[in-house]
C-alpha cells in the first residue's frame, strides 16, 4: 500500500520564478493538506483540500494556491518566489475532511535563490 | 488562540523510559490530543493520539493529565532510533480539523 508520495524531491528557483508541487494521497484518502517548515521550525499549514474545493486555508498569501484533482491527487503552486520561500513542503493525507490521522509525505526540499 | 507548549530539547539514555511533556491549557471539550515525531530528513510520522483516557500503543503511551491541560507521551524503552523531533497538537473539531502544532520537543539519546 503506497503511502504519501511528493514530487519532485528537491527544487531550486530563482527570486520570482514560478514552482508547482505535486503530491499523491495515501490509497484511500481524500483529503489534502499542505505545509511549509522552515528550517528548524514546525510546520505551518498552508491550506487543505477536500473535494475538489479548498476547505480552509492558513496565514499565507496569494501567491500560494492548490488544485485538488478527481483522483484525489493535488498541487501546490507558489508565485512570485521569495528567499524566504525557501523551506521543505510537506503534503499530507486523511480521509472524511480531515478528521481522521494525517498521513505526511517525505516533503519537497525548495531552494530559492 | 489555542496553542501548545514544548520543551525544546531533553536528553535520556537509550534503553532507559522517556517522559515528553505538552502543555495546551487552552484546549476546548472536543479537541484531540495528538503525537507526531519527524526523523531528519524525513515528513512528519504519527505516533499516538486521545481525547481524554490514557492510551497505549505498539510504539508509546499518552498520558492524559484529569483537566487535559497537559499530556506526556511515554517511550517506554528508547533506542537511538526514537531520535527525532517529537510535536504535541491539537485537532480543533469546532474549526474543521484545524492542526496546531507546538515547536516541538528535540529528543537525544545517548548510547
Amino acid at each position: 500500500d503506497a503511502g504519501v508520495t511528493q514530487s519532485p524531491t528537491h527544487l531550486i528557483k530563482t527570486r520570482g520564478q514560478q514552482v508547482t508541487l505535486r503530491c499523491s494521497p495515501k490509497s484511500g484518502h481524500d483529503t489534502v493538506s499542505w505545509y511549509q517548515q522552515a528550517l528548524g521550525q514546525g510546520p505551518q499549514f498552508i491550506f487543505q483540500y477536500y473535494e475538489e474545493e479548498e476547505r480552509q486555508r492558513g496565514n499565507f498569501p496569494d501567491r500560494f494556491s492548490g488544485h485538488q484533482f478527481p483522483n484525489y491527487s493535488s498541487e501546490l503552486n507558489v508565485n512570485a518566489l521569495l528567499l524566504g520561500d525557501s523551506a521543505l513542503y510537506l503534503c499530507a493525507s486523511n480521509r472524511g475532511g480531515g478528521k481522521e490521522t494525517q498521513y505526511f509525505g517525505p516533503g519537497t526540499r525548495l531552494l530559492v535563490l | 488562540d489555542a496553542k501548545t507548549t514544548q520543551p525544546n530539547s531533553m536528553e535520556s539514555n537509550e534503553e532507559e523510559p522517556v517522559h515528553l511533556p505538552c502543555n495546551h491549557s487552552t484546549i476546548s471539550g472536543t479537541d484531540y490530543i495528538h503525537w507526531y515525531r519527524q526523523l531528519p530528513s524525513q515528513g512528519p510520522e504519527y505516533v499516538i493520539h486521545g481525547l481524554t483516557s490514557n492510551v497505549n500503543n505498539r510504539m508509546a503511551s499518552l498520558a492524559i493529565a484529569e483537566d487535559r491541560k497537559s499530556s506526556t507521551l511515554i517511550l517506554h524503552r528508547a533506542t537511538l532510533r526514537d531520535a527525532a523531533v517529537y510535536y504535541c497538537i491539537l485537532i480543533l473539531m469546532d474549526s474543521n480539523y484545524q492542526l496546531i502544532w507546538g515547536a516541538g520537543t528535540k529528543l537525544i539519546i545517548k548510547p
